[in-house]
């Protein structure tokens, strides 16, 4: 079974520029989260997909920070502008159907580094 | 204050060896506790769940234990081999399926 893809695996880019990053879930899984993962720190959520619907966002920085997941399988995480702080992992997973017992499985993150 | 605390931030130990890592946690009531093992540049892999009336559970060298009176969960980790070197991450899931990260602790097997 094909894990989750990311990509891409790392970029660089200038505070106030724009980046956007891609996920491609495990098949099937319909539930799909992004995570913002700060060197030294455990992840962040910052969004949760159900299909093409935001679950949670709470955690979202929303003036700079916007996630879609248009026909409910892949997604794209857009950051504009950036800021440094936003150097970090950005971490997808996803799960079969978002339940409580269920196994996330973590795509290997896009390091981001803004100078 | 994060509901998640682990410690120690990091250590060192040498091929063979037994270590064991700690979280504290705040997050009441819970549903579940995971402990995940994250490689260097690679995501989060689960390795062990636990619901809240579970004390133990194991997978191959590794093995959790959770105390619900003293909100405290451990990982140990059994005879180390190199391929042991990772952030091992408690993770907590409330009963409104939000999920609580610790910070992790960086675990290197040195031969």
């Amino acid at each position: 079974e094909a894990g989750v893809a990311q990509s891409p695996r790392y970029k660089i880019i200038e505070k106030r520029q724009s980046v956007a990053f891609w996920c491609n879930p495990i098949s099937g899984h319909a539930t799909l989260y992004w995570y913002q993962q700060i060197l030294g720190q455990g992840p962040k959520l910052l969004i949760q997909f159900q299909n093409n619907g935001v679950v949670d966002d709470s955690q979202l920085p929303k003036d700079r920070f916007s996630a879609e997941r248009l026909k409910g399988v892949d997604s794209t995480l857009k950051i504009q502008p950036a800021k440094l702080e936003d150097s970090a992992v950005y971490l997808c997973a996803s799960s079969w159907r978002g339940r409580n017992q269920e196994t996330q499985y973590f795509g290997p993150g896009t390091r981001l580094l803004v100078l | 204050k994060n509901q998640v605390e682990q410690s120690p931030q990091s250590l060192i130990i040498l091929e063979g060896k037994n270590c064991t890592l700690q979280c504290n946690y705040t997050v009441s009531p819970f549903s579940n506790l995971r402990w995940y093992k994250q490689d260097t540049g690679r995501g989060p892999v689960s390795l062990t769940i636990m619901t809240f009336s579970e004390n133990t559970k194991s997978n191959g060298r590794y093995t959790a234990t959770l105390d619900a009176d003293t909100k405290q969960s451990s990982l140990h980790i059994t005879a180390s081999q190199l391929s042991d070197s990772a952030s091992y991450i408690c993770v907590l899931r409330s009963n409104d399926y939000k999920l609580s990260f610790g910070a992790g602790t960086t675990v290197t097997v040195r031969a």
